[in-house]
Order: structure tokens, then C-alpha cells, then sequence
């Protein structure tokens, strides 16, 4: 099993572009999750999952959409990057919810000039 | 005050040293724990669940006191391969259920 999977590992984007990262997890897990990390900041939580089709604003959700389409797979769009979500971007899932022990994805370094 | 603190660090301790850290929560309401180790520029990866007093996992110890409201981690005979930044993370119950996640404390064992 591959556990989770993001792509991509590093993306340089201007201001304005717009951009879409991709997680994937063969676990069967119902919860997914997208974090970023900032110096500082510690994990913060942008959107997430409870199952297929369906998904949920975290605390820092401005600026980012998600879907959800297969309960494999959970995206998370950029639609108009901006300097401030210069950040490396978590995905994690879970069998059960947030009480449960997350498996996290290796991260995306995202870089907005 | 953030709702789970945990001390920076970086403690730095040499190779065999038993170190401890503490985190520390102040919603009443956190009902599971847990501690998660993360390597520079890794992803976090659970090292222990709490849902009770306690739980021992080798050389590791994690210890809950809710009367106080903090847990512990105590490490023994620390390895060099322990260091890492340790992340504590509380699970609040309640109509505002969420995982509230601390900054973590780094720990940098010596040869």
C-alpha cells in the first residue's frame, strides 16, 4: 500500500495563477484532510472530507476550494494564488474522524513569487 | 492563550538521557491525544494515542493528567534517531468538535 500520496512535491506559482493539488490514499478511509504549516503556525486545518461528495470549511479556508469526487481522491484548488499560501501543504486521512490517528501524505512545498 | 501549548525547545540532551515534554491544553472538553513525531521536512507520522490515563510504547511513556490538563511524553534512553520535532494534538468533543494542534517541541539528541 502507498498510504497516501500528494502531487506534486514542489510547485513555483506566480501572483493570479491558479493551480491544483492532488492527494490520493488507497486505505479506504472516510475522512480526508488538507493542513498547511507555517513557521509559527503550527497545522492548520483548510478544508476537509467526511466521505465521498462531500466536504467542509477547516478554520483557514479563504482562498482554496476542494473536491471530493472519489473517496480515494481529495483535491485542493488554488483558484488566484497570492504570496500569503506560500506554505507546505499536508494531506492526511483517517478511517474514522479527527479522533482518530491521521495518516498525513508527504506534503507539497507550494511557493507564490 | 492557544488552546494546546506545548515548550519550543529545542531541548538538547545527549545520547541515553531520558527527556520529558509537556503539553499543555485549557478546554476541559479534550477528550483524546496524541503525539506525533515529525522529521525536518517530513510529514508527521502518530507516534502514540492517549485516550485515557496513560500508554507506554517501548522507550516511549505518554502520561494524561486531567486534573492539571496537560500530557506528557518521556522518552528514555534517548537514540539519535529520536530527533525530531514532537507534535501534541487534543481532540475537543462537543458541539465545536476538532482536533486543536500544538507547535510542537524540538528535540535534538547528542552524540
Amino acid at each position: 500500500n502507498a498510504g497516501v500520496t500528494q502531487t506534486p512535491k514542489f510547485r513555483v506559482l506566480k501572483t493570479g495563477q491558479s493551480m491544483t493539488l492532488l492527494c490520493a490514499q488507497d486505505m479506504n478511509h472516510e475522512y480526508m484532510y488538507w493542513y498547511r504549516q507555517d513557521p509559527g503556525m503550527g497545522l492548520r486545518l483548510i478544508h476537509y472530507s467526511v466521505g465521498e461528495g462531500t466536504t467542509a470549511k477547516g478554520e483557514v479556508p479563504d482562498g482554496y476550494n476542494v473536491s471530493r469526487l472519489k473517496k480515494q481522491n481529495f483535491l485542493l484548488g488554488l483558484e488566484s494564488a497570492a504570496p500569503s499560501q506560500t506554505s507546505v501543504y499536508f494531506c492526511a486521512s483517517s478511517y474514522l474522524g479527527q479522533y482518530n490517528e491521521q495518516f498525513f501524505g508527504p506534503g507539497t512545498r507550494l511557493t507564490v513569487l | 492563550r492557544k488552546e494546546v501549548e506545548q515548550d519550543p525547545g529545542p531541548f538538547n540532551v545527549p545520547e541515553g538521557a531520558t527527556v520529558a515534554f509537556n503539553c499543555t491544553y485549557s478546554n476541559s472538553a479534550s477528550q483524546s491525544f496524541f503525539w506525533y513525531r515529525q522529521d525536518c521536512r517530513k510529514e508527521p507520522k502518530l507516534l502514540m494515542s492517549v485516550y485515557s490515563s496513560g500508554n507506554e510504547d517501548g522507550r516511549f511513556t505518554a502520561q494524561l493528567n486531567r486534573a492539571s490538563q496537560y500530557i506528557s511524553l518521556l522518552i528514555r534512553d534517548s537514540k539519535l534517531s529520536d530527533s525530531a520535532t514532537y507534535l501534541c494534538a487534543a481532540f475537543r468533543t462537543g458541539n465545536n468538535r476538532k482536533l486543536i494542534w500544538g507547535l510542537g517541541t524540538s528535540l535534538a539528541v547528542n552524540p
